[in-house]
C-alpha cells in the first residue's frame, strides 16, 4: 500500500535561515505527489506539486521542492523563512484512483 | 475563479446527538467530493469521496455517513455522535480526471467538540 513518512514531528528554525523538511512515500508507480501547508484552524493550501517532468518544482511563498526518484524522496525547501512561514506542512502522494495519501505531518516554529 | 464552503465553522455538540455538516463548491461542474478528519496531533484521515451525484466510497467504517444530493454538494452525517468524533473535518474537491490523481483544494474546516 502506498504511504508517506514525514520522519520530523516538530522543527524549530530560526527567522532567516534555511530550511529543509523531508518526505518519503511509498509508491510502485510514477508518484504524484504535494505539499500543503495548514495554518492553525485552517484549511490546507497547496503549495506546490509534481506530475512530471523537471524534477525540482518551484512553488508560492518562495518554497521548492526535489523529487528525487532513487531516494524514494519529495523534500521541500525554502532558502530563507520567515515567521509567517509557522505552520504545519503536509506531504502527499497520490494514490490513483483520484485519493491522496498524506504524511502526519511537520509542525514548524519559527524562533525571532 | 473556483471556491469552497463548509458550514458551520465551529460547533459543540452532546454525545448522542445528531450532526451535519455542509460542503458546497462554486465555480466547477462535477468536481470530485472528499471528506477528511483530522485529529488533534495527527494527519489527515480520508473518511469519504464521491465521483458523482449519490455515489459515495466509504473509506473506513465508522459512526459517520455522507451524502451527495446535488452535484456540487457534499454532507457529512451522524445519527449519534461519539467522543471520539471530536476533530477538524475538512472537505476538499478535485477535478474529475478519470482514474489519475489531480489536485485536492481544501475548504476552511469544521471544528467538531463532541461533550
Amino acid at each position: 500500500a502506498q504511504s508517506v513518512t514525514q520522519p520530523d514531528i516538530h522543527i524549530t528554525v530560526s527567522e532567516g535561515a534555511s530550511l529543509e523538511l523531508r518526505c518519503n512515500y511509498s509508491y510502485g508507480a510514477t508518484p504524484y505527489l504535494f505539499w500543503y501547508v495548514q495554518s492553525p484552524g485552517q484549511g490546507l493550501q497547496l503549495l506546490l506539486k509534481y506530475f512530471s517532468g523537471d524534477t525540482l518544482v518551484q512553488g508560492i511563498k518562495g518554497f521548492e521542492a526535489e523529487f528525487k526518484r532513487s531516494q524514494s524522496s519529495f523534500n521541500l525547501r525554502k532558502p530563507s523563512v520567515h515567521w509567517s512561514d509557522a505552520a504545519e506542512y503536509f506531504c502527499a502522494v497520490g494514490q490513483g484512483a483520484q485519493k491522496l495519501v498524506f504524511g502526519q505531518g511537520t509542525r514548524l516554529t519559527i524562533n525571532p | 475563479s473556483q471556491t469552497i464552503h463548509q458550514w458551520p465553522a465551529t460547533l459543540v455538540q452532546p454525545v448522542g446527538s445528531p450532526l451535519s455538516l455542509e460542503c458546497t463548491v462554486e465555480g466547477t461542474s462535477n468536481p470530485n467530493l472528499y471528506w477528511y478528519r483530522q485529529a488533534a496531533g495527527r494527519g489527515l484521515q480520508l473518511l469519504f469521496y464521491s465521483v458523482g451525484i449519490g455515489q459515495i466510497s466509504s473509506e473506513v467504517p465508522q459512526n459517520l455517513s455522507a451524502s451527495r444530493p446535488q452535484d456540487r454538494q457534499f454532507i457529512l452525517s451522524s445519527k449519534k455522535l461519539l467522543l471520539s468524533d471530536s476533530g477538524f473535518y475538512l472537505c476538499a474537491w478535485s477535478v474529475r480526471a478519470g482514474g489519475s490523481t489531480d489536485t485536492q483544494y481544501f475548504g476552511p474546516g469544521t471544528r467538531l467538540t463532541v461533550l
